[in-house]
């Protein structure tokens, strides 16, 4: 199992633009979450979801969208890039929502 | 991360003790966990203790319990240079409907 996948590993853009972070996951995981990293801020979460059709927000949602049209994929939409979404982005799932979460190697991203 | 607390940095000598704090905030959390992410790598998976249980050891870890409380720790013996990374403290969601909760890590440092 390659476990959870993530692409690109690193992101330069500029303001104003967009793009998409992409996410899979082999495990036949149900739930998937993004988060991002700051310094000084741990982990904050930005979008879950429960399974295929099915999203939610979390505690940073502004500014990104998600979808999650099939159980392995679940991909993180910038759609007007800001310098305060300078970030390392990780992406996770878990075969249930309070279990142990396996995460991705993580996006590495840069707005400038 | 604001539901579960744990200092930023600690600093130690090759082969001393780590003990790293957390205190959370659901006192029905069915499960705790403790990641490690090493520089440039998502987190991984170090240990978890199940609500019922005080203590639980794993090789050079051991896992504290504090219901009452609601303080977890993890020490590390013997700790070597390797050991150095941030380390996350995670508790099962207090509204029990999203992913688990994180601090804000605890950056370790091993003094050769």
């Amino acid at each position: 199992n390659a476990g959870v996948t993530q692409t690109p590993k690193f992101q330069v853009l500029k303001t104003g633009q967009s793009m998409t972070l992409q996410c899979a996951q082999d495990m036949n995981h149900e739930y998937m979450s993004w988060y991002r990293q700051d310094p000084g801020m741990g982990l904050r979460l930005i979008h879950y979801s429960v399974g295929a059709g099915i999203t939610d927000q979390g505690e940073v949602p502004n500014g990104y969208n998600v979808s999650r049209s099939t159980t392995e994929d679940f991909p993180l939409r910038l759609l007007s890039a800001a310098p305060s979404q300078t970030s390392v982005y990780f992406c996770a799932s878990s075969y249930g929502l309070n279990r142990e979460q396996f995460f991705g190697p993580g996006t590495r991203l840069t707005v400038l | 991360g604001e539901d579960v607390e744990q200092s930023l940095f600690l600093s130690v000598r090759e082969g001393d003790s780590s003990v790293i704090n957390c205190t959370y905030t659901d006192s029905s959390s069915t499960y705790l966990y403790w990641y490690k992410q090493e520089p440039g790598a998502g987190l991984q998976l170090l240990t978890y203790i199940f609500s019922n249980m005080d203590m639980k050891q794993d090789q050079r870890l051991t896992v504290l319990l504090n219901k009452k409380d609601k303080h977890l720790s993890l020490r590390i013996a013997d700790t070597q240079t390797g050991d150095s990374a941030i380390y996350f403290c995670a508790e099962t969601s207090p509204r029990g409907n999203t992913p688990l909760v994180f601090g804000k890590g605890t950056r370790l440092s091993v003094i050769a």
